[in-house]
């Protein structure tokens, strides 16, 4: 069975530049989560979808970052303009539902650095 | 609100000795806990989970943890360590009223020596 993919793996760029992050969950999974990993601290959620619904984006810093899981599938998060704070691992992970536990499978991540 | 502390940062084991790393939780109720761990360059993967029953919990690659309600903690260990468990290991407390959203440590960091 394939695993969550993410891509791309790595992305530098500079401050005020837009980027975007792409999120392929396990096939059947109806739920999908984005975290953000800062250096030195642990995963912290940004967004979660329910097939193409958003259950939770009350972490997710608004005004500059966007997501949408728009065939209930696939998955991007967008960040525009980035500031260099948002320097950090972006993980990915799906569940099959979030309705009762399920075990979150996580992808490799993307590192973005910004400079 | 649930939170995660991971008090120790960095901790080096030398191959075949025992490993025991430290998580202590905040809660209200009763906290569904997990163990993960993440190798450079891969995802998270599930160690262990503990829902309730036996406070002592057997999970993946030899590892185990044991949960403390007196004492708030859920303790990962494995009595020898191999080089390929060097890693970065992460506490994480959920909960159902709270559709089971993970909260994480900030994790620790394992170096194995030879």
């Amino acid at each position: 069975e394939a695993g969550v993919a993410q891509s791309p793996r790595y992305k530098i760029i500079e401050k005020r530049q837009s980027v975007a992050f792409w999120c392929n969950p396990i096939s059947g999974h109806a739920t999908l989560y984005w975290y953000q990993q800062i250096l030195g601290q642990g995963p912290k959620l940004l967004i979660q979808f329910q097939n193409n619904g958003v259950v939770d984006d009350s972490q997710l810093p608004k005004d500059r970052f966007s997501a949408e899981r728009l065939k209930g599938v696939d998955s991007t998060l967008k960040i525009q303009p980035a500031k260099l704070e948002d320097s950090a691992v972006y993980l990915c992970a799906s569940s099959l539902t979030g309705e009762s536990y399920n075990e979150q499978f996580f992808g490799p991540g993307t590192r973005l650095t910004v400079l | 609100a649930q939170s995660v502390t991971q008090p120790d940062i960095h901790i080096t084991v030398s191959e075949g000795a025992s490993l025991e790393l430290r998580c202590n939780y905040s809660y209200g109720a009763t906290p569904y806990l997990f163990w993960y761990v993440q190798s450079p360059g891969q995802g998270l993967q599930l160690l262990l989970k503990y829902f309730s029953g036996d406070t002592l919990v057997q999970g993946i690659k030899g590892f185990e943890a044991e949960f403390k309600r007196s004492q708030s903690s859920f303790n990962l260990r494995k009595p020898s360590v191999h080089w390929s468990d060097a890693a970065e290991y992460f506490c994480a407390v959920g909960a159902r009223s709270n559709d089971y959203k993970l909260s994480f440590g900030a994790g620790t960091t394992v170096t194995v020596r030879a």
